[in-house]
């Protein structure tokens, strides 16, 4: 098993959106609506931000939503915020498995 | 409010078993039908899934667990003998499993985490 693959950093500006895609193969991603999207400051635990590839839990701010297309999963971030800026995992269930992807690092500039 | 901690010996030396603990607090593990699993992180690099156990309700079967493929012949995951606390056990370790080591509720989803503890491996 491989570890999903992310761009290694994206960037944008305050108010801007950006996207951070999470490709897999159809043993994953593409296998399952499984995907989820967390978000990590330094020196944190990660912080669940999408579930189920679309699914966004309670206090999580409504520019954050998730998609998926095949075996890529994108998270979508708009309207930018300074507090953004962070590192950003994706993750799928792979039947006897689960599988993160390499991080994002997310950039506010 | 269910939180996590985990809690163990920060160093390790090569070649011997490392051994964590995570406790549940607000809860139970098999207070319902949870997965829980464990998740490291080496220092400047990404998650890496441990493996995951099952409970449902009041029962816990030590079948039901599932294990990263590349840590499998290494790695055991149980509950402990509190019902409020699960395990972590990896043998033969080496300077590679240096890392932050979580515990999580969750399968694939996972909502709640541990802090993280650190440990080292190193003579």
């Amino acid at each position: 098993q491989s570890a999903l693959t992310q761009p290694r950093s994206v960037s944008g500006s305050p108010g801007q959106s950006v996207t951070i895609s999470c490709t897999g193969t159809s043993s994953d991603v593409g296998g399952y609506d499984y995907v989820s999207w967390y978000q990590q400051h330094p020196g944190k635990a990660p912080k669940l931000m999408i579930s189920d590839v679309t699914k966004r839990p309670s206090g999580v701010p409504d520019r954050f939503s998730g998609s998926k297309s095949g075996n890529t999963a994108s998270l979508t971030i708009s309207g930018l915020q300074p507090e953004d800026e962070a590192d950003y995992y994706c993750c799928s269930y792979a039947g006897s498995y689960t599988v993160f992807g390499g991080g994002t690092k997310l950039t506010v500039l | 409010q269910v939180q996590l901690q985990e809690s163990g010996p920060g160093l390790v030396k090569p070649s011997q078993t490392l051994s964590l603990i995570c406790t549940v607090s607000g809860g139970s593990i098999t207070s319902g039908d949870y997965y829980w699993s464990w998740i490291r992180q080496p220092a400047g690099q990404g998650l890496e899934w441990i493996g995951r156990m099952y409970t449902s309700g009041r029962t816990y079967i030590s079948g039901n667990t599932n294990y990263n493929p590349s840590l499998k012949s290494r790695v055991t995951i149980s509950i402990g003998t509190s019902k409020t606390q699960f395990s972590l056990k990896l043998i033969s370790v080496t300077a590679a499993d240096t890392a932050v080591y979580y515990c999580a509720r969750g399968s694939d989803t996972f909502d709640i985490w541990g802090q993280g503890t650190m440990v080292t491996v190193s003579s």
